[in-house]
């Protein structure tokens, strides 16, 4: 089985500020994580994904997000927020022979100017 | 050129209704899924279908029933409806079953029970 967990439900920041928000997965395979983001009254769209290889994965909008195996942990960052980034963001991860994706609740990050 | 395109977006009924949602993809993907989003927002797959085979079900009510003509379309029936059933449902679509891709999502419909 596998489980995404992102604590808390909000986070806000101040422009300029930097972005981090938290991830931890449990899978029993090594996993595809992933990274998207919901901007209201829209779908979700793909910020960046792990699959294989480099453990650092750069995303759109300058966002970039560390595979950390030994802590379980895909957390995102941005080094410096901007008001358009105020969205709702999901952690994901599939595993295993079919592509079944399970998300975490998915955290809403505020900009404050 | 919409990738993943969902059609209505908004659709309003009255319980014990019969309604219908479509998905088409543009993509070339072989691999289309149905999510739903409750109003917390938590996303959970409904099902997913390759090459019009459906290969995930999950514990979902079988009033909800996924139709797969090509593999271009994913549409999802709904017998019965009931309040429960307000959410909004995402379709989606990858170039694998296996999950190394990523999923592209469509707008998703909005669907209110009265």
């Amino acid at each position: 089985a596998q489980s995404v967990t992102q604590l808390g439900s909000h986070v806000s920041v101040s422009e300029g500020a930097l972005v981090l928000l938290r991830c931890n997965y449990s899978s029993s395979v090594p996993p595809y994580l992933f990274w998207y983001v919901q901007y209201p009254n829209q779908g979700l769209q793909l910020l960046l994904k792990y699959t294989t290889g480099a453990t650092l994965v750069k995303g759109i909008n300058g966002f970039e997000a560390e595979f950390k195996k030994s802590e379980t942990s895909f957390h995102l960052t941005k080094p410096s927020a901007h008001m358009s980034d105020a969205a709702e963001y999901f952690c994901a991860v599939t595993s295993g022979a079919n592509s079944k994706l399970t998300f975490g609740k998915g955290i809403t990050l505020s900009v404050r100017p | 050129d919409t990738a993943v395109s969902q059609t209505p977006k908004y659709l309003v009924t009255q319980m014990g209704n019969d309604k219908s949602i479509k998905c088409e993809q543009n993509l070339g993907h072989d691999t289309m899924y149905w999510y739903k989003q409750d109003s917390k927002k938590f996303l959970k797959i409904m099902f997913s279908y390759n090459n019009k085979e459906l290969i995930i079900n999950e514990t979902v009510p079988n009033r909800f029933s996924p139709k797969s003509p090509d593999k271009a379309h994913l549409n999802l029936h709904i017998n019965s409806l009931e309040l429960g059933d307000s959410a909004v449902y995402f379709c989606a679509s990858s170039q694998d079953r296996r999950g190394s891709q990523p999923q592209h999502f469509g707008d998703g419909t909005r669907l209110s029970i009265l």
